[in-house]
């Protein structure tokens, strides 16, 4: 089956520590992204990825960084610099091949809390 | 203004009725439009793609586009509990340089039994 796996689904940060989120990918997307979901708000994008090895900043970057070196896989490390890190954390990927216009997919999401 | 504004809500509707869910959106020239629904603790899931004014009917839903008036709806026919949820319209918006998919805030649907 085609999708989007998201790792771990629930994870819980000390203070001072990096914690790394995994999503991987097995549609064979170009575009993949990250977004942060508070409760009761919207989704609110981190960073995003058309291809390989190549990644761009979102609305809401400061605290977070990303890695692309593989197509299917896109994981993104939320730093001690992230005061605030609890939240639901969203990966999604689109097929950009098909053109710009393609919806986004997402998978189950992880919620990261602070311990 | 909000890039994409929706009705928060919360709507209530009673079981077999028509919900109504609306979107507006700021940039003229976007091109595609797009409905999820996500249920409490879980991630978006896609039900509607909208590229042309007019409307669009997938079974009980039916989007709806006018690009002049720069607004996007949903309407679910025969609501049933079940599609109780938050419905996200999002909208390829230009933000810089490049197109990128933006999420209203949701508009939370209960519907009652």
């Amino acid at each position: 089956d085609g999708g989007i796996t998201q790792s771990p689904k629930y994870l819980f940060r000390k203070e001072g520590q990096n914690v790394t989120l995994s999503c991987e990918q097995n549609l064979n997307h170009d575009a993949m992204y990250w977004y942060r979901q508070d409760p009761g708000q919207g989704l609110r994008l981190i960073y995003y990825s058309q291809i390989v090895n190549d990644f761009q900043k979102g609305d809401i970057a400061e605290g977070y960084s990303v890695s692309r070196e593989k197509k299917e896989s896109f994981p993104l490390t939320v730093t001690s610099a992230q005061k605030n890190p609890t939240a639901f954390y969203l990966c999604a990927s689109s097929d950009t091949a098909k053109g710009g216009n393609q919806p986004q997919h997402f998978g189950d999401g992880t919620r990261l809390s602070i311990l | 203004q909000k890039e994409v504004e929706q009705n928060s809500g919360p709507l209530s509707v009673p079981e077999g009725a028509i919900a109504s869910l609306n979107c507006t959106y700021s940039d003229r020239v976007s091109q595609s439009f797009f409905w999820y629904r996500q249920y409490s603790g879980k991630s978006p899931e896609l039900i509607m793609s909208i590229y042309s004014n007019g409307d669009k009917e997938d079974g009980r839903f039916t989007a709806q586009l006018n690009k002049a008036s720069q607004y996007v709806s949903l309407l679910i026919r025969d609501s049933q509990p079940s599609d109780s949820a938050t419905y996200l319209c999002a909208v390829n918006l230009y933000s810089g340089s490049a197109r990128q998919l933006t999420f209203g805030s949701g508009t939370q649907l209960t519907v009652l039994p």
